[in-house]
């Protein structure tokens, strides 16, 4: 079975500086999709940014960027600029690329903050 | 738009009740899961249905059943409720196919309180 492991419970950062979020996974699986989440307070929860293992580049979504280590399975998230808004609960999910149904495993999460 | 809605945000029963949470989504997606949130544990499956009356245990589906009569509606179901299943619980809908476009979509949650 994967598991997924997010290390940090809590981080917070100064608005417009830069900060990561940690991820560690585990698979025997060697083709698979790496996923990062974003909960708002009291909002729906939203696809951040996506990684497919076979890819080498890393991926980028405007502010937020990926460092995806396959050997050492890590997916770490960078978000740089940090607004206000990104004060959220992130959640790091691991999904088999031959699982049809979608089938995701989460990370216990870490609350970022960030100060004004 | 996308949108996958929930019967309640908030919702507060006793001990023994059956209680009913609704999951409707409009993007005739085929999957549909529900999934519960406690913190430091982030989200655990309880239970998934890739189509109408099927259904699939997840990781956590002790004490819940599932029913799934229409595409486009899944329902959690607590037989009988007890305080260790006060929690937020979350339906998320995707469609059918391994591609990782195919994201999930959530809805806003309902936070259950079991007294």
């Amino acid at each position: 079975a994967q598991t997924v492991t997010q290390s940090q419970p809590e981080m917070s950062v100064q608005e417009a500086e830069t900060v990561t979020l940690s991820c560690t996974y585990d698979t025997s699986e060697s083709d698979y999709y790496l996923f990062w989440y974003k909960q708002p307070p009291s909002r729906q929860m939203i696809l951040v940014i996506r990684q497919e293992a076979y890819k080498q580049q890393n991926a980028t979504e405007n502010r937020f960027s990926v460092n995806f280590q396959k050997a050492a399975k890590s997916f770490s998230l960078k978000i740089s600029d940090s607004q206000l808004g990104d004060a959220a609960m992130y959640f790091c999910a691991y999904r088999s690329a031959h699982n049809a149904g979608n089938m995701l495993t989460f990370g216990g999460g870490t609350r970022l903050m960030v100060k004004p | 738009d996308v949108k996958v809605t929930q019967s309640s945000r908030y919702l507060v029963k006793r001990t023994g009740e059956k209680v009913f949470l609704e999951c409707v989504q409009d993007m005739d997606h085929e999957n549909m899961f529900w999934y519960r949130q406690d913190p430091g544990l982030g989200l655990r499956l309880i239970y998934f249905s890739y189509d109408v009356k099927m259904k699939e245990k997840g990781d956590i589906p002790e004490g819940y059943s599932v029913s799934r009569e229409k595409k486009e509606r899944f329902s959690l179901i607590l037989e009988s409720a007890s305080t260790n299943q006060t929690s937020m619980y979350l339906c998320a809908s995707s469609l059918w196919g391994a591609s990782s476009y195919n994201e999930q979509f959530f809805g806003p949650g309902t936070r259950l309180t079991v007294l």
